[in-house]
């Protein structure tokens, strides 16, 4: 069974500049959430995907954006990078509809620096 | 809205001693609750959830949590704490009414020699 995956593991970036982060999920699964959790804090939930769609949306910006392929996997899109958009992002994988009872597993993260 | 508290930013205990790390938590429905464990430069590890039944939930490296309705909380527990158990501690809910996850700040615990 594989894990779920991140790249890259560490980027450096400046305002203004636009980001993609990518996820693979774990074996089987087909909902992808993102987190960002920034310095000193928990994660805080972006959105969800579960079989390509948009399946729940924290409270960030538009300039957030993502993607879920046919092959469950995803992209994490951000616009007009922030500083405040440093943090570490998370990728969390399920088994169903990202709902309820279902158990996430995380991804080791990319750590973004916006300069 | 829902919420959770971890109102401890760090925990100290020896090695060999019990340890708790405290959760408390608002929600306006019944509530799923998790435990998450995160190294450092390492993503969330799952410990244990909490979704309806006995109170008293078994999880991961021999970690336990009780779910405490009155009292709101779901504290982390394990009888004997090893020094490879220092790390961060993260508590989180769902509400079965929204669905939407949310995580508490975190613990850090320090497991001492």
């Amino acid at each position: 069974e594989t894990g779920v995956t991140q790249s890259p593991t560490h980027l450096i970036k400046t305002r203004g500049q636009q980001v993609t982060l990518r996820c693979s999920s774990q074996s089987g699964h087909n909902t992808v959430s993102w987190y960002q959790q920034a310095l000193g804090q928990g994660p805080q939930f972006i959105f969800q995907y579960y079989r390509e769609e948009e399946n729940g949306r924290g409270n960030f910006p538009p300039r957030f954006s993502g993607l879920q392929f046919p092959n469950y996997s995803s992209e994490l899109n951000v616009n007009a990078l922030e500083l405040d958009d440093s943090a570490l992002y998370l990728c969390a994988s399920s088994f169903g509809r990202g709902k309820g009872t279902d158990t996430q597993y995380f991804g080791p993260g990319t750590r973004l620096t916006v300069l | 809205a829902q919420s959770v508290a971890q109102p401890e930013d760090q925990v100290n205990v020896a090695e060999g001693n019990p340890l708790t790390v405290k959760c408390t938590y608002s929600v306006s429905g019944n509530p799923y609750l998790f435990w998450y464990v995160q190294y450092p430069n390492r993503g969330l590890q799952f410990l244990l959830k909490y979704i309806t039944g006995d109170n008293l939930v078994k999880g991961s490296y021999g970690f336990e949590a009780e779910f405490n309705k009155s009292q709101t909380s779901f504290h982390l527990k394990k009888p004997s704490a090893l020094v490879s158990d220092s790390a961060l501690y993260f508590c989180a809910v769902r509400d079965r009414a929204d669905d939407k996850i949310i995580f508490g700040k975190g613990t850090r615990l320090h497991i001492l020699p």
